[in-house]
């Protein structure tokens, strides 16, 4: 299985900061196809899962622009230029290149 | 809007079976590939499976801890996912969420295996 790693695991961010947040990946996730398939998700307090980047970089529907997702091959970065309060929660990545899809551990954001 | 609505989850003893479904809307049922993953008490997300489109084959998949226990499938008729669930033990104990391919997810369901 694909391994996923995610630096840091804890993140205190002053609102209208900037924030990052880094996701490796054991193996490649570039496909013979050209796309990468990396995810990015926050689970919000007591939600579920929401879906923010797809394919690395690709800002889903309804995803403020202060969001942007980059990176390749194995190791990806999700940045949040401005960090609202509405932001905080726990960030996943997911790669979906290999069944079994599997999730980094997750990065949680709180306001300082 | 998408729309996802897991029922069907509870408290059962460990040994016991249970059934979660799954209620989609919103959008094309019958050519989405389904997923659940699911969420252990203050733990992370861990992928349980997948069913592709019947178009595609409806071939699924499943993560090797719920491999010979866990049945994925699909009522394209009432766009409805299934997901049930055999020989329960304490670490199957999460709540459960349905997934359009790996856009959007439902609310989710809790099941709790407990003696």
């Amino acid at each position: 299985d694909i391994v996923m790693t995610q630096t840091p695991l804890s993140l205190s961010v002053t609102p209208g900061q900037p924030a990052s947040i880094s996701c490796k990946s054991s193996q490649s996730l570039l496909h013979r196809n050209g796309k990468t398939y990396l995810y990015w998700y926050l689970q919000k307090p007591g939600q579920s899962p929401q879906l923010l980047i797809s394919e690395a970089s690709n800002r889903f529907s309804g995803v403020p622009d202060r969001f942007s997702g980059s990176g390749s091959g194995t190791d990806f970065t999700l940045k949040i230029s401005r960090v609202e309060a509405e932001d905080v929660g726990v960030y996943y990545c997911m790669q979906s290149i290999q069944v079994p899809p599997t999730f980094g551990p997750g990065t949680r954001v709180d306001i300082k | 809007e998408v729309r996802l609505v897991e029922s069907g989850g509870g408290l059962v003893k460990p040994g016991e079976s249970l059934r979660l479904s799954c209620a989609a809307s919103g959008f094309t049922f019958t050519s989405a590939w389904m997923s659940w993953v699911r969420q252990a008490p203050g733990k992370g997300l861990e992928w349980v499976g997948r069913i592709k489109s019947e178009s595609d084959g409806g071939t699924v998949d499943y993560a090797a801890p719920v491999k010979g226990r866990f049945t994925i499938s699909r009522d394209d008729s009432k766009n409805t996912l299934y997901l049930q669930m055999s020989s329960l033990t304490t670490e199957d104990t999460a709540l459960y969420y349905c997934g359009n391919s790996y856009y959007y997810w439902g609310q989710g369901a809790l099941v709790t295996v407990s003696s």
